[in-house]
Parts: C-alpha cells; sequence; structure tokens
C-alpha cells in the first residue's frame, strides 16, 4: 500500500550510541516532517524538508541532524543519544508546503537507557 | 507558550451521541486548521481541515467548526460509534510557515456502547 515507511519500529539505546532513523514516501510529496512525541503531549516538529534538497530545524532540533536523501527518503540522526530523547518519532510527509494534511507513518519507539 | 491548546484530555459519550472536541488556539497567524485522528501503535490520520477563509466544514458524520474571532474550533461527530475512540489531535498552519503544523496536546475520545 502506498504511505510512509519508518524502520524500525522499537528502537532500545544505550546513552551515548548513535542511530539513524529511515522514513520513506512513495506518494511523490515534496515536504516531509520527522515529529516527536511524549506522553501525554502533542507532536513536536523536529526538522523538516520543504522540498528535496532543502531542510529545516523545527522546534526542538537539538540533538538530532536530517538528510534529505533523494525526494522519497528523510533520514534523523542521534549521534549521541539521551534518556530525554527517548520518545516515538514520526514521519510525516506532504504534498507541497501549502495546506494539505499529513500522511504519518507508523511511528519508531525508541527507549534511550 | 503552547500555541494550539485542547484543554480537555479526554471526553467520554455513548454511542449515537455527539462528541464534540475543543480547540483553542493563540497565534493570529494560523490560518489553516487540521483534525487528526490516533489509534495505540499507529500514526495519526488526516480526518478533516478548515481553512481560514470559511466557517464551517463537512465531512460525511465530521464537522468542523471555526470561529477566528475566538481563536476557536471544534470538531463535531455525528452520530458517534465505537470505533470513533481514539486519541483526536488539533493541528494549525500558517501560510508563510512551509506547511509546519502545530499540533495540540490530543483529547481521548471514548465512545461507549
Amino acid at each position: 500500500n502506498a504511505g510512509v515507511t519508518q524502520t524500525p519500529k522499537f528502537q532500545v539505546l544505550k546513552t551515548g550510541q548513535s542511530m539513524t532513523l529511515q522514513c520513506a514516501q512513495d506518494m511523490n510529496h515534496n515536504s516531509m516532517y520527522w515529529y516527536r512525541q511524549d506522553p501525554g503531549m502533542g507532536l513536536r516538529l523536529i526538522y523538516y524538508s520543504a522540498s528535496e534538497g532543502t531542510t529545516d530545524k523545527g522546534e526542538v532540533p537539538n540533538g538530532y541532524n536530517v538528510s534529505r536523501l533523494n525526494k522519497r527518503e528523510f533520514s534523523l540522526r542521534l549521534e549521541s543519544a539521551a534518556p530525554s530523547q527517548t520518545s516515538v518519532y514520526f514521519c510525516a510527509s506532504t504534498m507541497s508546503e501549502g495546506n494539505y494534511g499529513y500522511t504519518f507513518g507508523s511511528g519508531t519507539r525508541l527507549t534511550v537507557v | 507558550d503552547q500555541q494550539v491548546k485542547q484543554n480537555s484530555p479526554s471526553l467520554s459519550v455513548q454511542e449515537g451521541r455527539i462528541s464534540i472536541l475543543n480547540c483553542d488556539y493563540t497565534n493570529s497567524m494560523f490560518d489553516y486548521f487540521l483534525w487528526y485522528k490516533k489509534y495505540p501503535a499507529e500514526g495519526p490520520t488526516f480526518l478533516i481541515s478548515i481553512s481560514s477563509i470559511k466557517d464551517k466544514n463537512e465531512d460525511g458524520r465530521f464537522t468542523v467548526f471555526l470561529n477566528k474571532s475566538a481563536k476557536h474550533l471544534s470538531l463535531h461527530i455525528v452520530p458517534s460509534q465505537p470505533g470513533d475512540s481514539a486519541v483526536y489531535f488539533c493541528a494549525a498552519s500558517a501560510n508563510t510557515n512551509a506547511g509546519k503544523s502545530t499540533f495540540g496536546d490530543g483529547t481521548t475520545l471514548t465512545v461507549k456502547p
């Protein structure tokens, strides 16, 4: 089925370890986003890519880096994981930077111990 | 300062009755508003949206109302069904903001049979 695919679904890291969360969409969407959701809270924007070749910081970018590898793929990297980065991470995409609803992936549940 | 607020963490209604979920915002630059529905262990799903040039948008059992002067929007679900039980997120974006959405903390709706 068409949509947004995130890998992995679950991950446990030790403090200081690094990892990359992968995201790919097959809907030919231009804009892609990474959000995190902490318990009892809404989604907060980490980074986004309005179009292929561009990336910008969101509300909570510290401790993360991103790469828009091509139009389909947008990865999120944690260089040195911290317990405060324990969260559920959602990747989303939309047709353009206009007013369209997002299509979300199913999420990556990350625990940093 | 939270720009999108959903003041009711939870709501319980009887099957067949109306569910009304509320959302307030503070940023007058927001001009597009969206509602998402989220089941456990899944990503949010786009439900319905409304532009600031309208005060109502309807899609089947779902209607969103916007009161710009009060900076308030609401989602009405009529009639409510047990399958509507989920977390509902309100989100807002501005045309000048590269499609970035700001989310509320969500309201958990429980529809009892």
